[in-house]
């Protein structure tokens, strides 16, 4: 059962562009939302993160908004760099066990 | 400070035969998750472990896999009598505790069951 839907699941983006990645939630009970990006033959990495207790988080180009009322997510990439061309996973997690419950992923491609 | 390491990096099998993969977390950390990322798929969670303790397996097959974290050395999930549908890319990660937000991630293991 997947607990996390994420769309799209390919995005193509020209350089300087915006990227938007969605994803949807069922379990009330996730109270961490991270967003990993992984390039292809490494692990993935943690970009940013939010709390359901916020609506909007930015690092730098990358800002997460939040709908806790929806159940949504989404990670917003401004500026878009040929750079950021990997593939992105939301991800959320209940409480302290830890165990992350992950999207399919979005394969970005930024075109110069 | 080395960040969590996995090994081999590549595995190859035969069907019916036993893979081991390892995992050292990073140090200082002694919380470790496996996770199992098919091709074009998310990860997905297998096990969670603490040292010398399974603290959550919910997301193991139920049969031909299993994984420790010994007092000493490294962590280990082990596939006995792999099959095809065992070829994937699997991760390990760590966090220094219980609760802790944020998990490293290593580079993964790709394991190919001929």
């Amino acid at each position: 059962q997947q607990q996390v839907k994420q769309s799209p699941q390919s995005l193509i983006v020209q350089k300087g562009g915006i990227s938007i990645i969605n994803c949807a939630y069922e379990n009330t009970a996730f109270d961490y939302f991270p967003w990993y990006q992984q390039f292809p033959g490494k692990g993935p990495a943690l970009l940013i993160a939010i709390r359901p207790d916020v609506s909007e988080k930015k690092e730098g180009r990358f800002t997460i908004s939040f709908n806790k009322s929806a159940k949504q997510f989404s990670l917003h990439i401004m500026d878009s760099q040929p750079g950021d061309s990997a593939t992105y996973f939301c991800a959320a997690r209940v409480g302290n066990n830890n165990d992350m419950r992950f999207g399919a992923g979005t394969r970005l491609t930024v075109k110069p | 400070n080395a960040g969590v390491m996995q090994n081999p990096r590549h595995l190859v099998r035969r069907r019916g035969q036993e893979a081991r993969l390892r995992c050292s977390p990073m140090k200082g950390h002694s919380h470790v998750y496996w996770y199992r990322q098919l091709p074009e798929e998310g990860l997905k969670f297998m096990v969670y472990l603490q040292k010398e303790n399974i603290i959550d397996e919910s997301g193991m097959p139920k049969e031909r896999f299993s994984a420790e974290f010994p007092k000493e050395g490294p962590s280990i999930l082990r596939i006995q009598q792999v099959v095809r549908g065992d070829s994937a890319a699997y991760f390990c990660a760590s966090s220094p505790k219980r609760g802790t937000d944020t998990q490293y991630f290593g580079p993964g293991t790709r394991l190919t069951v001929l």
